[in-house]
């Protein structure tokens, strides 16, 4: 079983809806990741939180907002997606922060968006 | 930017053979790490490979790191149906601080 929680696994939504995506882990780890994956595709960095900050943002669009609530909790807002936004989001975690030797990423089981 | 060159990209076995996955980069990581991922779920580590030379197995798979902390291998001897999944190498630290670079994957499918 996943230690990192990923809720809900599957959403659909039209293009001026405003929805979120959350994840939890309660290994105590202090970064937390949102990747975008495409079908049989390599997941793609989106955001990285490290210790409850925002440490890196991969440009992506301001459609897609990240929050941190507390060392547990990692919340992805969604606005104004459009359809080629449809991809699976997976939440990661690891046991250190961000730095020269990168930690091993603990997936969730990922949320299945689709825009309409 | 770093990048990992991951081949094959699609590999179609029977049930009892063997194969390799190789992942290749310009660049030194200081860490590469192999993950399985199968349809509907997230990816699962599978092994972290630190050290160049390095060998680590795991039952059936065996994972290698090149000297030079360049490029990895991994061998699946007597291949299942169970193994079929996407495959992705991730290459820690270098230049690329704070994040993992990964492979294109590799989607491997075993046929009983």
């Amino acid at each position: 079983d996943t230690e990192v929680t990923q809720t809900p696994k599957h959403l659909v939504m039209g293009m001026t809806n405003k929805k979120s995506l959350k994840c939890e882990q309660h290994m105590g780890h202090r970064a937390m990741y949102w990747y975008k994956q495409k079908a049989k595709k390599p997941p793609e960095l989106m955001f990285v939180y490290s210790y409850e900050k925002l440490s890196i943002n991969e440009s992506v669009p301001s459609r897609f907002s990240p929050e941190c609530p507390n060392s547990s909790l990692l919340n992805l807002h969604l606005h104004a997606l459009q359809p080629e936004d449809s991809a699976l989001y997976l939440c990661a975690s690891s046991l250190g922060a961000a730095g020269a030797y990168t930690g091993e990423l603990f997936f969730g089981e990922g949320s299945r968006l689709t825009v309409l | 930017t770093q990048l990992l060159e991951q081949s094959p990209q699609f590999l179609s076995i029977q049930e009892g053979e063997n194969l390799t996955v190789y992942c290749n980069s310009s660049s030194v990581f200081s860490s590469l790490q192999w993950y399985r991922q199968e349809p509907g779920e997230g990816p699962v580590l599978l092994v972290t490979v630190v050290t160049g030379g390095e060998v680590k197995k795991l039952k059936r798979l065996t994972f290698q790191f090149g000297d030079a902390r360049k490029d990895s291998s991994l061998h699946i001897t007597a291949a299942q149906p169970g193994d079929t999944g996407l495959y992705l190498c991730a290459g820690g630290g270098g230049t690329s601080y704070g994040k993992l670079t990964f492979g294109q994957g590799t989607i491997l499918t075993v046929h009983p």
